[in-house]
């Protein structure tokens, strides 16, 4: 079983519209939790943390649920420039980063 | 405020030749500092993780190696390059701790023929 699994999409949203990703993860233990954007060949960069208790940036939000061992990432009004990879990030421990394959999202005009 | 710094941006080497890439981060002091590897319509595969000077951790077993001569300086390298060994190489860096994301750099993009 992979460690960090996503939905690949594509996710073909217009304007305006709400779109959330999920993201499962295999080791219960894990600790920490992130979402990345990836723009077209180049370096992924870090969007935000998940914490425990959800958290919100703007338009985005962030929530983990522990039990079903998943992690979502909301995007609320999409812009045409929301239009990237979304890559979910789970750390086990340490120094261990699991990256999944990335969730694509075009936004339409 | 941190930068961190990857070179070459673009590569192209033929098969058997020696590879060196290098990462340098600016603005921190004893970062984590991190090599992954992104192949075509893959994830990120993370090759070696260093937390301090000369200590390297290896993740995956192949013909690459990695060494950290300076502590914001991480150095990739490969001695005979394979054809699989094409892809995006990228560094991070992140302070030690829970909760602590990664930052990358702009990373390698790197075609072995």
């Amino acid at each position: 079983r992979k460690e960090v699994e996503q939905d690949p999409g594509p996710f073909n949203v217009p304007e305006g519209a709400t779109v959330a990703f999920n993201c499962t993860y295999s080791n219960s233990a894990s600790q920490s939790f992130f979402w990345y954007r990836q723009d077209c060949r180049k370096e992924p960069k870090l969007l935000m943390s998940v914490y425990s208790s959800g958290n919100e940036d703007g338009r985005f939000t962030a929530q983990l649920n522990r039990a079903s061992q998943y992690i979502s990432l909301l995007i609320r009004d999409s812009k045409l420039s929301d239009s990237a990879t979304y890559l979910c990030v789970v750390n086990p421990s340490g120094n261990q980063f699991y990256f999944g394959t990335g969730t694509s999202l075009t936004v339409i005009p | 405020s941190q930068t961190i710094h990857q070179w070459p941006a673009t590569l192209v080497q033929p098969v058997g030749s020696p590879l060196s890439l290098e990462c340098t981060v600016e603005g921190t002091s004893n970062p984590n500092l991190y090599w992954y590897r992104q192949a075509a319509g893959r994830g990120l595969q993370l090759l070696f993780y260093s937390i301090g000077i000369d200590q390297i951790s290896s993740e995956v077993p192949q013909n690459l190696s990695a060494s950290r001569p300076q502590d914001r300086q991480f150095i990739l390298s490969s001695k005979k390059l394979l054809l699989s060994d094409s892809g995006f190489y990228l560094c991070a860096w992140r302070r030690d701790g829970i909760g602590v994301g990664q930052y990358f750099g702009p990373g390698t993009r790197l075609t072995v023929t």
